[in-house]
Formats: structure tokens, C-alpha cells, sequence
């Protein structure tokens, strides 16, 4: 299995909902990263978890909230989003730092 | 994290002809160089890291060279068929779990 699998694919929400977006992988990869992406630009880090440990956060504001619940699965909780946090949300894993990413597909985000 | 250029942002190529992209980036303190395909509702899928200059790596029709003194990689397709349709992102990695990506070439092949 050398996928990553992201749910949902898409999500709509309101600047007062709280959502998770979800991210699993079972190829035994350590580190596990979020990126944000909007149309027709690069795809920027957000959090790398590297053994289940926080290890970076590029200055993403506190509404977004990475949580890893074990080597497998990496969530991310989304509360008092703003309409400008709308992009496409993708998930990705690398056996340890600094090999090829696997990414998930993504989940397409709109806040109202 | 440093700049990452690709150019042209897209192009459109005949199917069966070859054509080829840019990707330009800070060449101080360079580690390492990803090349990723990315269809349209799937995956990114990593295509190629290449590390070390004048390296030249393939895949099928599509291959990669690097020159990490003067900062570039291209990126080649040879005789394009219509499933190479697709975003091409490139990235620098900089050994630290980061990946600084450029915004992508997107390659449409016409039937």
C-alpha cells in the first residue's frame, strides 16, 4: 500500500464551525507534513511531524491545529477559519526527512 | 526559504512532439533537487531527487538533468502523449524536512 488517503475531499465551513481534515498512511513512514495551497501557487509547509513529534510549524496561525494520534494518521483541526483560509489542503509522508513526499490528494477547503 | 522559479507556467504541446521546462532556484547551499507529476484530481507523484550536478536521471519518456552551480533543472518530455498532460512541480530541498516548491509548469498535449 503506497497510498496516502485523505478525508473528506472536499469541505465547506463557516467562520464558526470546527472541522478535521484527516490523513492516513500505512507505509511506515516517520515524518508527515500538511501544506496549503491555493490556486496557481506553490504548495506552502505548514507542520511536519517527525516521529509523532511536532518538529515544524511555519508560523500558521493557532485556527489551524495539528494533532498526530499515532505513526499512521495525522489530523488537522480547523476552527474560527477565515474566508482567506480557503485553498486546497494537502497531506503528505517520507520514510524519514529528506526523501520523496507521498502525497495524499487533498481536501479542497472553502470558508463562507 | 528560498525563491523557486519554474518557467513557462504552462504550455501546449502536439502529441508526439518533445518539449521541455525550467526550474530555477537559489544555487548556495544546495542539497538536493525533487521533481514531481501532478494529474488533474490525483496525487502528486514524485518523479525524480536528484543530488548531484550534472546528474541526469529517467523515467520512461520523461528525464531530468541538473546544474546545481548556476542554479537549474529541466525537465524533458520526448514524444508526448496525452496521459503526460499534467502540472510539473519542482522543489529544493533543504535537508531539514523543507521543501521549497515552485509554482509549476502545466504541460497540455493535444491530440
Amino acid at each position: 500500500d503506497t497510498e496516502v488517503t485523505q478525508t473528506p475531499k472536499h469541505l465547506v465551513m463557516g467562520m464558526t464551525n470546527k472541522k478535521s481534515l484527516k490523513c492516513e498512511q500505512h507505509m511506515g513512514h516517520r515524518a508527515m507534513y500538511w501544506y496549503k495551497q491555493k490556486a496557481k501557487k506553490p504548495p506552502e509547509l505548514m507542520f511536519v511531524y517527525s516521529y509523532e513529534k511536532l518538529s515544524i510549524n511555519e508560523s500558521v496561525p493557532s485556527r489551524f491545529s495539528p494533532e498526530c494520534p499515532n505513526s499512521s494518521l495525522l489530523n488537522l483541526h480547523l476552527h474560527a477559519l477565515q474566508p482567506e483560509d480557503s485553498a486546497l489542503y494537502l497531506c503528505a509522508s517520507s520514510p524519514t526527512g529528506s526523501e520523496k513526499l507521498f502525497f495524499g490528494s487533498g481536501t479542497q477547503l472553502s470558508v463562507l | 526559504i528560498l525563491n523557486v522559479e519554474q518557467s513557462p507556467q504552462s504550455l501546449h504541446v502536439q502529441e508526439g512532439d518533445s518539449t521541455n521546462f525550467t526550474c530555477s532556484f537559489p544555487s548556495s547551499n544546495f542539497y538536493a533537487l525533487h521533481w514531481y507529476r501532478w494529474e488533474t484530481a490525483k496525487s502528486p507523484e514524485a518523479l525524480f531527487v536528484m543530488t548531484l550536478n550534472g546528474d541526469e536521471k529517467k523515467k520512461g519518456r520523461i528525464s531530468a538533468t541538473l546544474n546545481t552551480k548556476e542554479g537549474y533543472s529541466y525537465l524533458y518530455i520526448k514524444g508526448s502523449q496525452p496521459e503526460d498532460s499534467a502540472t510539473y512541480l519542482c522543489a529544493r530541498d533543504h535537508n531539514d524536512y523543507k521543501l521549497s516548491f515552485g509554482a509549476g509548469t502545466t504541460v497540455t498535449v493535444r491530440a
